[in-house]
């Protein structure tokens, strides 16, 4: 079965950084595109980023463009997301989650982490 | 940005009561929409995708319509295990996707 396990949440103060791993198994992990979406406490969902399935393409939200950074490693099935710069702002539960289509994202999201809390604070 | 608003942002039902949620657009998003469930404490979890079609796995109580900038989930009988948050989702501007704010259906 599909699962998506994320790590490296914690608190962290603000202008630091932080680093998200999120280790997937039970499908082709190379042949997904994979996206972050993270929730604020008490609050709804907001996209992050997503990376194509190859690497090669990468995207991200105005709001974290230039401070986070998304990237892979399909020989470990992983997605990373680089996250420098944190604002108070930025606390939330960073969710990764699988794109719904093989190789060619539409941007729909079938399968989810549990999910890893940020907390930005001093 | 596509804005999308959901209402009502409460809906108190009882089970075996149908529920109607509609989410708007603030311009034409096609058919490019998604409804998620997220229950508490738990991941969201895909309920349609292109407005109308049912993933996998989701119980044909379940039924999502609409095009354009009107949408709307409708679970035709409320089962306990379906009180939940509900989240519309658009993918016709990507990468900057946009989700509605959300409709929490409750127990009345």
């Amino acid at each position: 079965q599909v699962q998506l396990v994320e790590s490296g949440g914690g608190v962290v103060q603000p202008g630091r950084s932080l680093r998200l791993s999120c280790t997937a198994s039970g499908f082709t992990f190379s042949s997904y595109p994979m996206h972050w979406v993270r929730q604020a406490p008490g609050k709804g969902l907001e996209w992050v980023a997503v990376i194509a399935n190859d690497g090669n393409d990468k995207y991200q939200a105005d709001s974290v463009k230039g401070r986070f950074t998304i990237s892979r490693d399909n020989s470990k099935n992983t997605v990373y997301l680089q996250m420098n710069s944190l604002r108070a702002e930025d606390t939330a539960v960073y969710y990764c989650a699988r794109d719904r289509k093989v190789a060619a994202a539409d941007y729909y999201f079938d399968y989810w982490g549990q999910g890893t809390l940020v907390t930005v604070s001093s | 940005e596509i804005v999308l608003t959901q209402s009502p942002a409460t809906l108190s039902l009882s089970p075996g009561e149908r529920a109607t949620l509609s989410c708007r657009a603030s311009q034409s998003v096609s058919s490019y929409l998604a409804w998620y469930q997220q229950k508490p404490g738990q991941a969201p979890r895909l309920l349609f995708y292109d407005a109308s079609n049912r993933a996998t796995g989701i119980p044909a109580r379940f039924s999502g319509s609409g095009s354009g900038t009107d949408f709307t989930l409708t679970i035709s009988s409320l089962e306990p295990e379906d009180f939940a948050v509900y989240y519309c989702q658009q993918r016709r501007s990507w990468p900057a996707l946009t989700f509605g704010g959300g409709t929490k259906v409750e127990i009345k």
